[in-house]
């Protein structure tokens, strides 16, 4: 199947800084790839659609200013964290689709701030 | 507006057979997916349906009706290995993925 990596797998960062998120598609290319979070327990969220070449579209209630997405590629895709504050830990998971009917997700990246 | 609808938690025996239940309203329907998550690790795929029916993928099983807004994710024989959280995702007619909480599946021995 489609490989998705994303990295890292776990960061730790200290309140008011920025974190990067790197989610790549290995072996195919994706156009469109989506952001998610999810808290324990719970299930997942999608915070934005990132498109190649254009802006991401964020859904209600996600700060653009805050959760930064750039799709510069067919193959990679960034979500940065900006001035991260401890409320903003929390797993974030992307995903692409492959075709129509198949989504594959990174390993998903554990944010913790302190 | 739109919701999927899981049981939270179940419990089954290894090597018993177990049905986790889904049903949804959305606006539209391009097909359904479940996925499986063990703790701490992103979800990984285990089926589509777009078309009313069973589709069977070794021990798996999912299957669909659509009139209902209901599928079920069927597991057999089950292993230890299967002890994980089950999503049902449905995508709507703007293909967006509708994802409902989860089930808490855990194998007992």
């Amino acid at each position: 199947g489609a490989v998705v990596s994303q990295h890292p797998s776990r960061v730790i960062c200290k309140s008011g800084t920025s974190v990067k998120i790197e989610c790549r598609s290995l072996d195919f290319q994706a156009t469109t790839m989506f952001w998610y979070r999810q808290f324990p327990k719970q299930s997942l969220m999608l915070m934005a659609t990132s498109n190649e070449g254009s802006k991401a579209t964020y859904e209600q209630g996600v700060e653009k200013d805050k959760f930064l997405i750039n799709h510069a590629s067919l193959t990679l895709s960034t979500l940065t964290v900006t001035s991260a504050h401890p409320e903003d830990s929390s797993f974030y998971i992307c995903s692409a689709m492959v075709g129509d009917t198949e989504a594959f997700f990174g390993q998903g990246t554990r944010l913790t701030v302190v | 507006g739109q919701n999927i609808d899981q049981p939270t938690e179940m419990t089954a025996t290894e090597g018993a057979i177990v049905q986790i239940n889904c049903t949804y309203q959305t606006s539209g329907f391009n097909g359904l997916f479940w996925y499986q998550q063990h703790a701490g690790e992103a979800p990984t795929f285990l089926s589509y349906n777009v078309l009313d029916g069973l589709e069977e993928k070794g021990r798996f099983s999912s299957f669909l009706s659509r009139s209902k807004g209901y599928s079920y994710l069927l597991l057999k024989e089950l292993q230890m290995k299967d002890s994980a959280s089950y999503l049902c995702a449905v995508r709507d007619s703007n293909y967006q993925l509708i994802w409902g909480a989860g089930t808490k599946l855990i194998i007992k021995p």
